[in-house]
């Protein structure tokens, strides 16, 4: 079965720290993923989306970066993290559009 | 543009009860349409999704509607248990792949 692992679940880290959230999907060959923030109180925001190795579309300029090191990797990275970026963020897979998406259980980035 | 507006944003019931969320969407051409849960602190759980073909969709207690034409979708969710009570999403999904969510929907079910 697919399985999407996302991690850490939470992380507190000071303004101008670099990031990096990393998602593994087991069980699946060539996933379309993505990077989701979440707002409190609020619906998601699609950050990147990835349909292969190498292959990134950002979606909102931001103060991030993603990348596809390998098939079933995907990563969020920023080199100075700034008070904004805190919020709730989600990785997603998904294997065609039919079947819709499957998220992971998140990580809480917290920046102080 | 697609927009998606889910109402009420929060709903508070006594257990037992039917009860009804909605999801409207403002550009017709979706290719399907899913429903998540998410509890507090956590991922979103996919719940059901309903193909732009079909009407609806069931699991279990819960049931999905789905109007393209009328830009709209219904989470049916009987006779409520307090374990339901968590955050409801929907989605619409287009052919390009892209998704908008809507905000969510707060339900909170009372013993």
């Amino acid at each position: 079965s697919q399985t999407i692992h996302q991690w850490p679940a939470t992380l507190v880290q000071p303004v101008g720290s670099p990031l990096s959230l990393e998602c593994t999907v087991e069980g699946t060959s060539n996933p379309n993923l993505y990077w989701y923030r979440q707002a409190a109180g609020r619906g998601l925001q699609l950050l990147f989306y990835s349909v292969g190795i190498g292959q990134i579309s950002s979606e909102v300029p931001q103060n991030l970066s993603a990348s596809r090191p390998q098939d079933r990797q995907f990563i969020l990275s920023s080199k100075k993290l700034l008070l904004s970026d805190s919020g709730f963020y989600l990785c997603a897979w998904s294997v065609r559009r039919d079947y819709g998406y499957t998220f992971g259980s998140g990580t809480r980035l917290t920046v102080v | 543009k697609q927009e998606v507006t889910q109402i009420p944003a929060a709903l508070s019931v006594p257990e037992g009860e039917n009860l009804v969320l909605n999801c409207s969407f403002t550009d017709s051409a979706i290719y399907n349409l899913q429903w998540f849960r998410q509890d507090p602190g956590k991922g979103l759980t996919s719940l059901l999704l309903i193909q732009s073909s079909q009407r609806e969709q069931t699991s279990g207690r819960l049931n999905a509607s789905l109007d393209k034409s009328s830009g709209r979708s219904t989470l049916y969710i009987a006779a409520s248990q307090p374990g339901d009570s968590a955050t409801y999403l929907c989605a619409a999904n287009t052919n390009a792949g892209k998704s908008t969510f809507g905000d969510g929907t707060t339900l909170t079910v009372k013993p």
